[in-house]
This record gives structure tokens, C-alpha cells and sequence, in this order.
């Protein structure tokens, strides 16, 4: 069974354009997560979305930032015209339901801005 | 404000010894406090789960404990190995924000041989 998968694992952007960073959640969770870890900073809380919904976008910034988790293929995080303060760690966790006992994390995507 | 602090931010340990993590909390009501371990590059691993009911919880060389009624939770590691060397999260589920996650800002542990 494999565990969450994100992809790119790295991701180099200039500023302006556009980063789309994905997350397949485990097999038989309908559950996603995305959070961001700044450098020497803890994770925050983004965007929780089950399969076609978006449940929970309190931590998201209103502009630029967008998620999706549609019923077929994996989740994106999609980040139009970056700046420099969106270099950071991507992490996405899944879950089988919403605190439920526990969420998996994948590897994270790692976002510079140059 | 529901926060998650931990203490302290590093911590330098000669292997084979032993240290203890701090971790206090104001999230309340709270479903369940977690532990992860995060080694560099890589996402959160989870180490213990305990709910607000239960007061320790051991995972091979990791024991964690719970004071609900001061809001404190611990992580000791025993005997430690190299491979402790990593970041240690303390993650509370906050109940009455549909179980959201705070996370704390972690501590980084190196083990040096």
C-alpha cells in the first residue's frame, strides 16, 4: 500500500509564474490536507478538501492560492504569480475521515522562488 | 488564541543518552494530542497519539505523556540513536474547529556519536 505521493518533489519558479504541486493521497483515503512549512517555522494549516470539496480553506490566502481535489486523479495546490514569500515546504496529509485517527504525510514539495 | 509551544527549539544529545521534549498547549477542547518526528527533507511521521483520557503512550524507545489538567505533554527518548537525530512536532487536534491540527514549532534534535 503505498503512502501519500507528492510530486515534483522540488520545484523552481521565477517570480510571476505559476506552481502546481500535487498530492495522491493513500489508497482509500478521501481525505487531503495541504499545509506549508516556512523555512525554520512549523507547519500551518491550509486547505482540507475531500474528493470534489473543498470543506476548509480558513489557512489559504484569498488571492492567488487555489486547491482541488476532483474525482479523478490527485489533489492540486496551485499557486498563480509567485513571489519570493511562497518558497517554503508543500506538505499534503491524508486521512480515511476528517480527525480521524491518524493523517499521513507525503514527502512535501519544495517551492523556491527565485 | 489556540497555540501549541514547544521547548526547547534544539537540543544537541551524546548518543546512548536520554532527553526530554516539552510541549505545552492552550487548544481547547482538544480531540487528541499527537507526536511526530520529521527527519530533514521529509514529511511528519507520526510516533504516539493519545487522547485527553490517557496519560502515556510508548513507542519502542519514545514514551510520551499527557497532563490534561495543566496542558502539558512530554516526549522522552531513551538510549539514543543517531537516527533520533530529527525534528519532534507536538500536534494537538482542536475539537470545536472541526478537529483542525495546530502544529508547534518543533524541536531539532542532533545526536552526536
Amino acid at each position: 500500500n503505498a503512502g501519500v505521493m507528492q510530486n515534483p518533489r522540488h520545484l523552481v519558479r521565477r517570480r510571476g509564474q505559476e506552481a502546481r504541486l500535487r498530492c495522491s493521497p493513500m489508497k482509500g483515503h478521501s481525505h487531503v490536507y495541504w499545509y506549508r512549512q516556512l523555512p525554520e517555522e512549523g507547519l500551518k494549516f491550509m486547505v482540507y478538501l475531500q474528493k470534489e470539496n473543498i470543506i476548509d480553506e480558513s489557512g489559504m490566502p484569498k488571492e492567488r492560492f487555489s486547491a482541488e481535489f476532483p474525482k479523478e486523479g490527485p489533489s492540486i495546490l496551485r499557486i498563480q504569480q509567485v513571489v519570493r514569500g511562497d518558497s517554503a515546504a508543500y506538505f499534503c496529509a491524508s486521512s480515511d475521515y476528517r480527525g480521524g485517527e491518524e493523517q499521513f504525510f507525503g514527502p512535501g514539495t519544495r517551492l523556491t522562488v527565485l | 488564541k489556540n497555540q501549541v509551544e514547544q521547548s526547547p527549539q534544539s537540543l544537541i544529545i551524546l548518543e546512548g543518552k536520554n532527553c526530554t521534549l516539552q510541549c505545552n498547549y492552550t487548544v481547547s477542547p482538544f480531540s487528541n494530542l499527537r507526536w511526530y518526528k520529521q527527519d530533514t527533507g521529509r514529511g511528519p511521521v507520526s510516533l504516539t497519539i493519545m487522547t485527553f483520557s490517557e496519560n502515556t503512550k510508548s513507542n519502542g524507545r519514545y514514551t510520551a505523556t499527557l497532563d490534561a489538567d495543566t496542558k502539558q505533554s512530554s516526549l522522552h527518548i531513551t538510549a539514543s540513536q543517531l537516527s533520533d537525530s530529527a525534528s519532534y512536532i507536538c500536534v494537538v487536534t482542536h475539537k470545536a474547529a472541526g478537529n483542525k491540527l495546530t502544529f508547534g514549532g518543533g524541536t531539532r534534535v542532533l545526536v552526536k556519536p
